[in-house]
């Protein structure tokens, strides 16, 4: 079975504090794995996706990187507009098109 | 850009009520997802289709049907709502098993409350 374990659960920073989020994963073949932000009440927001180990991928302040069991999401000098939770999920290649979700980190940057 | 509607973001119904909760994406993908989310579980996979008339179950399918007639639409059907429906449903779409295409984007949900 495809597990996603996410941590930590909760994350609280300081405005500028760099930090990393993890994801560790056991998929019977990797398919990709993908990174979401999810603001309250919406659906999630497609942030990265990383299909083999050593794949890092940049977006502004965010950079999501791959190994063989587990994904980083490093948050450079955050902003609080960067408060959310971080969504991780996998593709496997059981065939089936549908992810497999990690519970989230809260991510809360205080200003 | 992707945009996946849903035809609700709220939805009150009572318990045994049939509900109909509809998706419609504008990107001509031939993937659609819907997905319930609930606090402590995270999201779970509820059923796929990968083209028109076409339905895979997922994780979590009991109680629930779906229909796509048309590429854009897939709905999703509580033949009877039940209390333990009441969450977050999430329909999503993505292009058909493409390498670098993979990623799934999401509508903005529909919270239903089932009385």
């Amino acid at each position: 079975e495809d597990q996603v374990t996410q941590s930590p659960e909760a994350l609280r920073l300081q405005e500028g504090e760099s930090s990393s989020l993890n994801c560790s994963y056991t998929v019977s073949g990797l398919r990709g794995l993908f990174w979401y932000r999810q603001d309250p009440g919406k659906g999630p927001e497609f942030l990265f996706t990383l299909y083999s180990a050593g794949e890092e991928k940049e977006k502004e302040r965010l950079k999501a990187t791959l190994t063989k069991k587990e994904s980083f999401l490093h948050i450079t000098a955050p902003k609080p507009e960067d408060s959310a939770t971080y969504l991780c999920a996998v593709q496997a290649g059981g065939g089936a098109d549908g992810l497999t979700f990690g519970k989230g980190t809260h991510l809360i940057i205080q200003p | 850009d992707v945009k996946v509607t849903q035809s609700s973001r709220y939805l009150v119904k009572r318990t045994g009520e049939k509900v109909f909760l509809e998706c419609v994406q504008d990107m001509d993908h031939e993937n659609m997802f819907w997905y319930r989310q609930d606090p402590g579980l995270g999201l779970r996979l509820i059923y796929f289709s990968y083209d028109v008339k076409m339905k895979e179950k997922g994780d979590i399918p009991e109680g629930y049907s779906v229909s796509r007639e048309k590429k854009e639409r897939f709905s999703l059907i509580l033949e009877s709502a039940s209390t333990n429906q009441t969450s977050m449903y999430l329909c999503a779409s993505s292009l058909q098993g493409r390498m670098g295409y993979n990623e799934q984007f999401f509508g903005p949900g529909t919270r239903l409350t089932v009385l």
